[in-house]
């Protein structure tokens, strides 16, 4: 199964201010297609999970421009340009590459 | 508008068996590979099993396979989740999850799992 490594795993942000979280895999997360399959969601206190961007960069319905993702390969990076309190939650990085799918550990973003 | 509507969760004993269900509406189901995440106390996000379009493939985590049995009736845009030979480390609340482009692009409210004597 491939490994998805989030850092850091605890980010503490002024509102107002940016964060940034980082997620690497155990290999190659580009497709036989030529795709690369990572994604990023995001749970709020007390809410289902919740899809942010998938394929690296592409932002999902109604989801904030302040949200961008980028990378390639086995590095890939969430960054939140202006932290806002309703961003307050645990984040995590997913690969669909392959079978099974699976997540990172979680990244809580909370505000100081 | 998609909407996921997760059922079947209570507690049950260790060795015990629990069948969760998820009615789906506002999207073709038969058109979508669907699957079920669960999400443990304390710990992040698991996916549990995924499902083809027609039933005709499925995946699962290894710490299920053998027990957990993923199903879809496209005639009822149901997806279900048979478990059997429950443990407690199966405690959780269970999500239904909409397939997208190869990520969960839309997820229920979940139903919670607890298994305890």
């Amino acid at each position: 199964d491939i490994v998805m490594t989030q850092t850091p795993l605890s980010s503490p942000v002024t509102l107002g201010q940016p964060a940034s979280i980082s997620c690497r895999s155990s290999q190659s997360l580009v497709h036989s297609n030529g795709n690369t399959y990572l994604s990023w969601v995001q749970e709020r206190p007390g809410q289902p999970p919740r899809l942010l961007i998938d394929k690296i960069s592409n932002r999902f319905s109604g989801v904030p421009d302040r949200f961008s993702g980028s990378g390639a390969g086995t590095d890939f990076t969430l960054k939140i340009s202006r932290v806002e309190a309703e961003d307050v939650g645990v984040y995590y990085c997913m690969q669909g590459t392959q079978f099974p799918w699976t997540f990172g550990q979680g990244t809580k973003v909370e505000i100081k | 508008e998609v909407q996921l509507l997760e059922s079947g969760g209570s507690l049950v004993q260790p060795g015990g068996s629990l069948r969760l269900s998820c009615e789906a509406s506002g999207f073709r189901f038969s058109s979508f590979w669907m699957g079920w995440v669960r999400h443990a106390p304390g710990k992040g996000l698991e996916c549990v099993a995924s499902i083809k379009l027609d039933g005709s493939d499925k995946y699962y985590v290894d710490s299920v396979r053998g027990r957990f049995t993923i199903s879809r009736d496209n005639a009822r845009n149901s997806l279900y989740l048979q478990m059997n030979s429950l443990r407690a480390d199966d405690t959780a609340v269970y999500y239904c999850a909409k397939h997208g482009d190869y990520a969960y692009d839309y997820w229920g409210q979940g139903t919670l799992v607890a298994v305890s004597s």
